[in-house]
């Protein structure tokens, strides 16, 4: 059954480091997420990607993140800067579909900053 | 502001035993209620998606229903399974906004044997 992949498991970092997170959607989803869950709390959303470009994005979504496709399969999240309340875990998800289609989401990665 | 509550916060059943968990939401307009499961440590796994005009729906032993006037959802688990225990998460996407999806904070299952 096709998934989607995300790396790294888990990740930790020293406060003001770079970032980046990376994920394999499923191969013919067009629409790509990334959301954020920080332990004890609800998942968040934080950004949608379609066409190569942000559709979306929430307030948490500053400009310390950023989003990209670099190569039509990877996706990827990048944190310039990390403070401590950016630990969390963060999911990418796909879908096939912008409408009512099940959004797929990968296993997440932990982030753990210092 | 939109929202999406869930009760009870947490709940221990015994295997074999039915339970049922509520979701209520002040998402308005809304395009779709999920629920999904989400193990610890682990990604969400979708269990049913119901649009606005669909009053339940079953996926197995999981079957959640939904009243978009009381905007009330509810997803009744029949003949539990110690595998079943989990965070169990309401999630509404607003109407028109793709994979803006706003999540709960989950009913935490407990099944014990």
């Amino acid at each position: 059954e096709p998934e989607v992949t995300q790396t790294p498991s888990h990740q930790v970092t020293q406060m003001g480091q770079e970032v980046i997170l990376r994920c394999v959607p499923i191969s013919n989803h067009l629409y790509f997420y990334w959301y954020r869950q920080i332990l004890g709390q609800k998942v968040e959303f934080l950004v949608s990607f379609y066409n190569n470009e942000i559709s979306e994005k929430s307030e948490i979504f500053d400009d310390q993140f950023s989003v990209e496709r670099p190569d039509g399969s990877n996706f990827t999240l990048k944190i310039r800067s990390t403070k401590l309340e950016d630990s969390a875990m963060y999911f990418c998800a796909s879908r096939q579909t912008r409408k009512a289609g099940e959004l797929f989401f990968g296993e997440g990665s932990r982030l753990t900053v210092l | 502001k939109n929202q999406v509550e869930q009760s009870p916060q947490s709940l221990i059943i015994l295997e074999g035993k039915n339970c049922t968990l509520q979701c209520n939401y002040t998402v308005s307009p809304f395009s779709n209620l999920r629920w999904y499961k989400q193990d610890t440590g682990r990604g969400p796994v979708s269990l049913t998606i119901m649009t606005f005009s669909e009053n339940t729906k079953s996926n197995g032993r999981y079957t959640a229903t939904l009243d978009a006037d009381t905007k009330q959802s509810s997803l009744h688990i029949t003949a539990s399974q110690l595998s079943d225990s989990a965070s169990y998460i309401c999630v509404v996407s607003p109407y028109n906004q793709g994979g803006k999806l706003i999540f709960g904070q989950g009913t935490e299952l407990s099944v014990k044997p």
